[in-house]
């Protein structure tokens, strides 16, 4: 059973329109994040969630906009695409804000 | 100054070789610590935790340095299969941040 899924794992789409990321967790884990890695392999944190409280949004175009219904799921919208969004997002969970993060597989995403 | 900064490599080793990296952070209050491991196309994934008093977990040590903010990865007896990118991570808070990586390659 995978801990930490997201799906899809591939998404390639034309610039300006909207897609939607999702990410489920089954390890009981109260707090979910939202990573980007861009080409240059840096990892930034994009949002933080504590029992589906947002607690991080860091300076984050506000095209981007996450979603938590439940403490298992974060979901991550994208509203009007741009060439700059192109990364592999990926979601982490963990059982507190400073606790050991799981990863996702990653959700590799490329903006035409 | 990055909060987090660990030398991007590569560090190219022969097998068997010991490899040290170094990470230091800018924010003296941050409190936990640990070096995550991310293999080419993959998700990060946690190798150790690191302790004030420093840890060891078989080939790898982890050094935390308060006084100076920084913490450091000891990799004994290199084995190909340790070729990966090694993320440092500090938290604050709620926080944590990772390091931009440092990538290590261990050749035959």
């Amino acid at each position: 059973d995978t801990a930490v899924s997201q799906t899809p794992k591939y998404l390639v789409t034309q610039m300006g329109n909207d897609k939607s990321i999702k990410c489920e967790q089954n390890l009981g884990h109260d707090t979910m994040y939202w990573y980007k890695q861009d080409s240059k392999k840096f990892l930034k944190i994009m949002f933080s969630y504590n029992n589906k409280e947002l607690i991080i949004n860091e300076t984050v175009p506000n095209r981007f906009s996450p979603k938590s219904p439940d403490k298992a799921h974060l979901n991550l919208h994208i509203n009007s695409l741009e060439l700059g969004d192109s990364a592999v997002y990926f979601c982490a969970s963990s059982s507190g804000p400073q606790g050991t993060q799981y990863f996702g597989p990653g959700t590799r995403l490329l903006v035409l | 100054r990055k909060e987090v900064e660990q030398d991007p490599g590569p560090f190219n080793v022969p097998e068997g070789a010991t490899v040290a990296f170094n990470c230091t952070y800018s924010n003296s209050a941050s409190q936990s610590f640990f070096w995550y491991r991310q293999d080419c196309r993959k998700e990060p994934k946690l190798l150790m935790s690191v302790y004030s008093s420093g840890n060891e977990d078989g080939r790898f040590t982890a050094q935390l340095n308060r006084a100076s903010q920084y913490i450091s990865l000891l990799i004994r007896d290199s084995k190909l299969s340790d070729s990966a990118t090694y993320l440092c991570v500090v938290a604050t808070n709620n926080d944590m941040r990772f390091g931009a990586g440092t990538r290590l390659t261990v050749k035959p």
